[in-house]
């Protein structure tokens, strides 16, 4: 079966810019993270969806950052005016229910 | 804060060497305790996981852990480590109220042929 999918692969944008990142997730799976990968880190998490809600949106690392979940389905994470250092890995992950955690291949985003 | 620690970063070995990565946890009730594996360009993949019965679990490519509660501790081993275990290997808990997933900060091995 089809697995955690996201969107573009890759992104170079300049700074100041928006973009946009893109997760489909494994069908019926209603938990979705997002988390970040900088390089030599860990994985930074950023925001929990259950369904279309966003019960933890603790990680966040600013009001530059938003993201959103419809149809308890696809979600988009929304960074605006990118700084060089949101450049990291964006990494989505879904989960039926706080069982494991299939995740994507991962947005390797670069601010220049 | 929950926490998730790993206590090797970086691990250098041979073919057939026994491998051991340690893992502590910092929540003291009920969870459920992952490893997972990032090979060279690729994305993370679960290698096993724990969620309740026996501690000595089995995953792929002869790897296992063991969970001690007494220790908080979920350290993955494998036996004989083969070139192509070279990886970055990430150890994870989620507890029943958690929003997320905790992550170690990962170890990377380096397996030499």
């Amino acid at each position: 079966g089809a697995g955690v999918s996201q969107s573009p692969s890759n992104k170079v944008t300049e700074k100041g810019k928006d973009v946009e990142l893109r997760c489909d997730p494994i069908s019926g799976h209603t938990a979705l993270y997002w988390y970040r990968q900088s390089l030599g880190q860990g994985l930074e998490f950023l925001i929990y969806f259950q369904g279309n809600s966003a019960p933890d949106k603790s990680g966040l690392p600013s009001d530059r950052f938003s993201a959103e979940r419809t149809g308890g389905s696809v979600s988009t994470l929304t960074i605006q005016r990118t700084q060089q250092e949101d450049s990291a890995v964006y990494l989505c992950a879904s989960s039926p229910v706080r069982t494991e955690a299939f995740f994507g291949q991962g947005t390797r985003l670069t601010v220049v | 804060a929950q926490s998730v620690s790993q206590h090797n970063h970086h691990v250098i070995l041979s073919e057939a060497a026994s491998l051991e990565l340690g893992c502590n946890y910092s929540y003291g009730g009920t969870v459920n305790l992952f490893w997972y594996v990032q090979y060279p360009g690729q994305h993370l993949q679960l290698l096993l996981k724990y969620f309740s019965g026996d501690p000595l679990v089995k995953g792929i490519k002869g790897f296992e852990a063991e969970f001690i509660k007494s220790k908080f501790s979920f350290n993955l081993r494998k036996p004989s480590v083969q070139w192509s275990d070279t990886a970055e290997y990430f150890c994870a808990v989620i507890g029943y109220n958690f929003n997320k997933f905790y992550f170690g900060s990962g170890t990377k091995l380096n397996v030499k042929p």
